[in-house]
């Protein structure tokens, strides 16, 4: 059975204190693994794809790598705007597009 | 042009009801979705549209009943629900099943 495992469960930073999320995932025939972003009571929104280990993807201070184990988001120098849940999610050869439990990220001024 | 949109953004709704929930895309993607998402928990995939048919169905219970009238549009009708059905509703969509999903900002639901 797919799995997705993210840690921290929740992880408080000062701004500008850079820091990693981690998603360990087991799942046969990884087709792609994604990084979301999702506030309090609206939908997650899209940040990363990524398909094959050594993949990297950056977009302004976040960065996703990939292994064949797992993914790591990085967070360079965070702003309190960038408080939210990250989710980790992955399809496999089931074709089910299957959700980590999150990190619940808080960025303090 | 990333948006999916549904409707309505909050419902109220008896156990004796039946209403739907509406989801719309125009980004020409042959997959569309819906999920649920209870309170401090990751979405939970319910339903996979694939080229407007019912690809994947997790053993959601028969008053949860999808409908793909085309290739932009995604209806869940509802009739008979439970007050532990209350939650956020989820459609996303993607080119096609393999791809990223992108997510509408939910319905959410209260049963009473």
């Amino acid at each position: 059975e797919d799995q997705v495992t993210q840690s921290p469960e929740a992880l408080r930073l000062q701004e500008g204190e850079s820091s990693s999320l981690n998603c360990s995932y087991t799942v046969s025939g990884l087709r792609g693994l994604f990084w979301y972003r999702q506030d309090p009571g609206k939908g997650p929104e899209f940040l990363f794809t990524l398909y094959s280990a050594g993949e990297e993807k950056e977009k302004e201070r976040l960065k996703a790598t990939l292994t064949k184990k797992e993914s790591f988001l990085h967070i360079t120098a965070p702003k309190p705007e960038d408080s939210a849940t990250y989710l980790c999610a992955v399809i496999g050869a089931t074709n089910k597009l299957i959700f980590g439990t999150g990190t619940l990220l808080a960025v303090q001024p | 042009d990333t948006e999916v949109t549904q409707t309505p953004k909050h419902l109220v709704m008896g156990m004796t009801n039946k209403k739907s929930l509406k989801c719309e895309q125009h980004m020409g993607h042959r997959a569309m979705y819906w999920y649920k998402q209870k309170a401090k928990k990751p979405p939970e995939l319910m339903f996979v549209y694939s080229y407007e048919k019912l690809s994947i169905n997790e053993s959601v219970p028969s008053r949860f009943s999808p409908e793909c009238p085309n290739s932009s549009l995604l209806n869940l009708h509802l009739h008979a629900l439970q007050p532990e059905d209350s939650a956020l509703y989820l459609c996303a969509s993607s080119r096609r099943d393999t791809n990223e999903a992108f997510f509408g900002q939910g319905t959410r639901l209260t049963v009473v």
